[in-house]
């Protein structure tokens, strides 16, 4: 089973601090995606990669950087964290089947900014 | 992408079929159909998709009207580890192959009863 692992479950950080969230994947996916989920906004795509070295910004990128420099590991990076940065962040990456992309996320990391 | 529109809850009792609806009156000729689920305390998770014909796999059916303006997941024996929110999603398979963004909306909460 493809596997995606994100280094840390709970985050408690303070206002201004730089937060890295990281993510890896083991099955040599090409892309890699970083999302947060809101209560009743659903997901919302924050950034993706579809190669190393590689970024687009998805549908929220304010306030947010990633850094791809090897294939297995995506990271999402809050340069200076605030409040309305507290949500659950979620990695996913994606593989090939039956002619459309299908996506396998990690377990989450939920970062709380005081 | 186009929209969908799901229930925003559903109940079902253990062991029992259900049928989780969705509708995409707007859907497009290459856009797949697929649908995700989030277990409690967890990342969403890949269940099924499609393009035209029904589609089955070890944990559900997907069945697709004629006129794909609408689509049924199908659990056949609901068990209490079902009980999580249903995302049904459209993607454009040939609008991006490398750049997928899953757009995901709030979903059904589906409550299994023993």
């Amino acid at each position: 089973d493809v596997k995606v692992t994100q280094s840390s479950r709970y985050l408690v950080k303070r206002t201004g601090e730089k937060v890295f969230l990281e993510c890896v994947q083991d099955m040599d996916h090409e892309n890699m995606f970083w999302y947060r989920q809101d209560p009743g906004l659903g997901l919302r795509l924050i950034y993706f990669s579809y190669d190393v070295k590689m970024k687009e910004k998805g549908d929220i990128p304010e306030g947010y950087s990633v850094s791809r420099e090897k294939k297995e590991r995506f990271s999402l990076i809050l340069e200076s964290a605030s409040t309305n940065q507290t949500s659950m962040y979620l990695c996913a990456s994606s593989y090939r089947v039956l002619g459309a992309n299908v996506l396998t996320f990690g377990a989450g990391s939920r970062l709380t900014v005081l | 992408d186009a929209k969908t529109t799901q229930p925003n809850s559903m109940e079902s009792n253990e062991e029992e079929p259900v049928h989780l609806p969705c509708n995409h009156s707007t859907i497009s000729g290459t856009d797949y159909i697929h649908w995700y689920r989030q277990l409690p305390s967890q990342g969403p998770e890949y269940v099924i998709h499609g393009l035209t014909s029904n589609v089955n796999n070890r944990m559900a059916s997907l069945a697709i009207a004629e006129d794909r303006k609408s689509s049924t997941l199908i659990l056949h024996r609901a068990t209490l580890r079902d009980a999580a929110v249903y995302y049904c999603i459209l993607r454009d398979a040939l609008l991006s192959y490398n750049t997928d963004k899953l757009i995901f909306g709030t979903g059904t909460r589906l409550q299994v009863f023993p």
